[in-house]
């Protein structure tokens, strides 16, 4: 039940762009993204339901493919903060929200 | 507004031992949500309490186990405790359905 993340890891310059994938063999009902600091807690980015739509938060954004089963997390002009580990939590059962998170990809970037 | 706390930080137990861990939910949300995260890993999902029972079970044996109480807050039970479950286990509450989790800083579990 695990998604596949990809790519493991990524390194980009400041003001780069990154896009980071979330696959899953199984139907899905929504997809997850979180970004978690090295020590710290995950940090909610945002909530993608069933039905392809796009979110955005600050210069992050997000889509969902439900016929894939695919989503993917979209990072523009990267700044410093945004280094860190992202994971995508899957749901398969219609609303109860049980989450099987991916292996994540570490983002670095640098100056 | 006060956040998901987890009690304790950190804990050292040998194999065969049995733990609990604790975890405090953020102010109105009803639902909690229990991940072991090895190093290098993603959350893995261990189970989910909605209002006292539980409500989704990831593929854990049953010598993990939990208990959620009328105030909303939760306990993660481990039994016959082996090496490999040694790991950071976080807490997440949520209102629940289509919501964001909330992840506590976790209870970071060594087992010698």
């Amino acid at each position: 039940q695990q998604p596949v993340q990809s790519p493991q890891a990524v390194i980009l310059r400041e003001g780069e762009d990154a896009v980071i994938n979330c696959s899953s063999s199984k139907a899905l009902y929504s997809v997850h993204w979180y970004r978690q600091k090295h020590g710290e807690a995950p940090v909610f980015l945002m909530i993608l339901l069933k039905g392809g739509e796009q979110k955005g938060h600050e210069k992050i954004s997000a889509s969902f493919n439900e016929k894939k089963q695919q989503s993917s997390l979209y990072l523009t002009a990267s700044q410093l903060s945004y280094s860190g580990t992202y994971f995508c939590g899957t749901e398969i059962r219609t609303g109860a929200n049980n989450l099987f998170f991916g292996t994540g990809t570490r983002l670095t970037v640098i100056p | 507004e006060t956040g998901v706390t987890q009690s304790p930080t950190h804990l050292i137990k040998t194999r065969g031992q049995q733990v609990t861990l604790r975890c405090s939910s953020q102010s109105g949300h009803n639902t909690v949500s229990w991940y072991q995260q090895a190093l290098g890993q993603g959350p893995q999902f261990i189970f989910q309490y909605y209002r006292e029972e539980e409500n989704g079970r990831g593929n854990f044996p049953p010598r993990f186990s939990g208990l959620q109480f009328p105030n909303y807050s939760s306990e993660l039970n481990v039994n016959a405790l082996e090496l490999d479950d040694s790991a950071l286990y976080l807490c997440a509450s949520s209102l629940g359905g289509e919501q964001p989790q909330h992840f506590g800083d976790g209870t970071r579990l060594s087992i010698l």
